[in-house]
């Protein structure tokens, strides 16, 4: 199985200090896609990005930001001037095209945000 | 649009019994997926649905696990015989068959635990 690695298992930050949780996956693919979700205590995963493999362009969206670098077959997500309201557990995934769309979800990151 | 609604949010049953969830998609959306995610783990893909067909279904889904999507609309998953093991979060999650990698709407899934 092509699998989705988040080495990182906890993290805990003071609100406002950016952090970054780091994503490695594996692929035999040339076309495939990347996201980031976020899972609160409520349960729901709630998507926040994605990228496909074409596109290693990496962009801001408000607070996010993310660097896909395929040479290193690393997705990483980083929260700029983090709130509490970010703590939450956030998985990586990554996708297949055709017919099988499964998603792939590594172990995910707990992040707490401290006041 | 309401949303992936899944019911029951919460179930309990004792080990043995047979348990089924229902999962309603997002209406324009044919393709339907169940996961389930254990504790401290993420969401691991059990099965998908092009409209009433099962396209995949993965190990995971043993011989007492099954799912149907009649019609092509909502979708349910039965487990029977249940077993401690069973004990998860069975989660539900939609999209269009072009809706390869541009994320799916995650329901909030159903809790199941087995005493």
């Amino acid at each position: 199985a092509q699998k989705v690695t988040q080495a990182q298992t906890e993290i805990s930050v003071v609100e406002k200090e950016d952090v970054t949780l780091d994503c490695v996956y594996e692929t035999r693919d040339t076309t495939y896609y990347l996201f980031w979700y976020k899972q609160p205590p409520s349960g729901e995963l709630v998507f926040l990005i994605r990228r496909n493999s074409f596109d290693e362009q990496n962009e801001i969206s408000g607070r996010y930001s993310w660097n896909f670098q395929k040479s290193t077959s690393s997705f990483n997500f980083t929260i700029t001037a983090s709130q509490v309201v970010d703590s939450a557990v956030y998985f990586c995934a990554r996708s297949y095209t055709g017919a099988n769309s499964k998603l792939t979800f590594g172990k995910g990151i707990t992040l707490s945000v401290r006041p | 649009d309401t949303g992936v609604s899944q019911d029951p949010r919460h179930k309990i049953t004792k080990r043995g019994q047979n348990v089924t969830f229902r999962c309603d998609p997002i209406s324009e959306h044919n393709r339907l997926y169940w996961y389930r995610q254990t504790l401290g783990q993420g969401p691991e893909f059990l099965t998908y649905f092009q409209n009433e067909a099962q396209l995949e279904k993965s190990r995971l889904l043993s011989d007492r696990f099954s799912a149907e999507r009649p019609k092509g609309s909502f979708s349910t998953l039965e487990i029977q015989r249940t077993e401690q093991g069973d004990s998860a979060m069975y989660l539900c999650a939609s999209s269009t068959h072009r809706g390869l990698g541009y994320g799916y709407t995650f329901g909030s899934g159903t809790r199941l635990t087995v005493v």
